[in-house]
């Protein structure tokens, strides 16, 4: 049960793309279409921002998209804006459990 | 509006026991999944538990198995989470998270409710 590999900080200015990966096995993230994103701003409960790998919740902004190839997942942020900054956590489904990221911190310069 | 609001939380000495409650409101209980999912103060998220909406499927991560117990009680909309044998490392705010409809995410939160194991 180890946790997906994200990178732990990621960075753009405002109105700018950026791009954040999470990379699992053949046995979670590569074996199945269910990738789902989180956002967590400071002190506050995650919000689910994209599931089923690119797949947006309503009144999620069309700026996040997710995609996914082979065994990588990324969640990407377009049109930076300053309330984008949060820990961003990647999950997915693995059989009989689910696993989660390790986070991602985007800061908005 | 879905609500989901975690009880029970506290501080309480290694190997002690704790149970958490959460109580759903504003959707239909027994048609979703529930799950529990802590994160460690300045942590990342752990996922913990699933139990399914007939409460028949239960799942934990390998490092509380043996020692906690999800269940529900669907005709009162309650999640429990019975915690025993507490280590130091289950310190965390524990989240209470209800599974999208045959799907395979989280997509309500509770608030969380705090949980320190310390002596």
């Amino acid at each position: 049960q180890s946790a997906l590999t994200q990178p732990p900080s990621a960075s753009g200015s405002p109105g700018q793309s950026v791009a954040i990966s999470c990379t699992g096995t053949s046995s979670d993230v590569g074996g199945y279409n269910y990738v789902s994103w989180y956002q967590q701003h400071p002190g506050k409960a995650p919000k689910l921002m994209i599931y089923e790998v690119s797949k947006r919740p309503s009144g999620v902004p069309d700026r996040f998209s997710g995609s996914k190839s082979g065994n990588t997942a990324s969640l990407t942020v377009s049109g930076l804006q300053a309330e984008d900054e949060a820990d961003y956590y990647c999950s997915s489904y693995a059989g009989s459990n689910n696993l989660f990221g390790g986070g991602t911190k985007l800061t908005v310069l | 509006q879905v609500q989901l609001v975690e009880s029970g939380g506290g501080v309480v000495q290694p190997e002690k026991s704790l149970r958490l409650s959460c109580a759903g409101s504003g959707f239909t209980f027994n048609k979703h999944a529930m799950h529990w999912v802590r994160q460690a103060p300045g942590k990342g998220l752990e996922w913990v538990a699933l139990i399914s909406d007939d409460g028949k499927r239960i799942y934990y991560t390998d490092s509380v198995k043996g020692r906690f117990t999800i269940s529900r009680d669907n005709s009162k909309s309650t999640l429990w989470l019975q915690m025993n044998g507490l280590r130091t490392e289950d310190t965390a705010v524990y989240y209470c998270t209800r599974e999208g409809f045959r799907a395979v995410f989280f997509d309500y939160w509770g608030q969380g409710t705090l949980v320190t194991v310390s002596s």
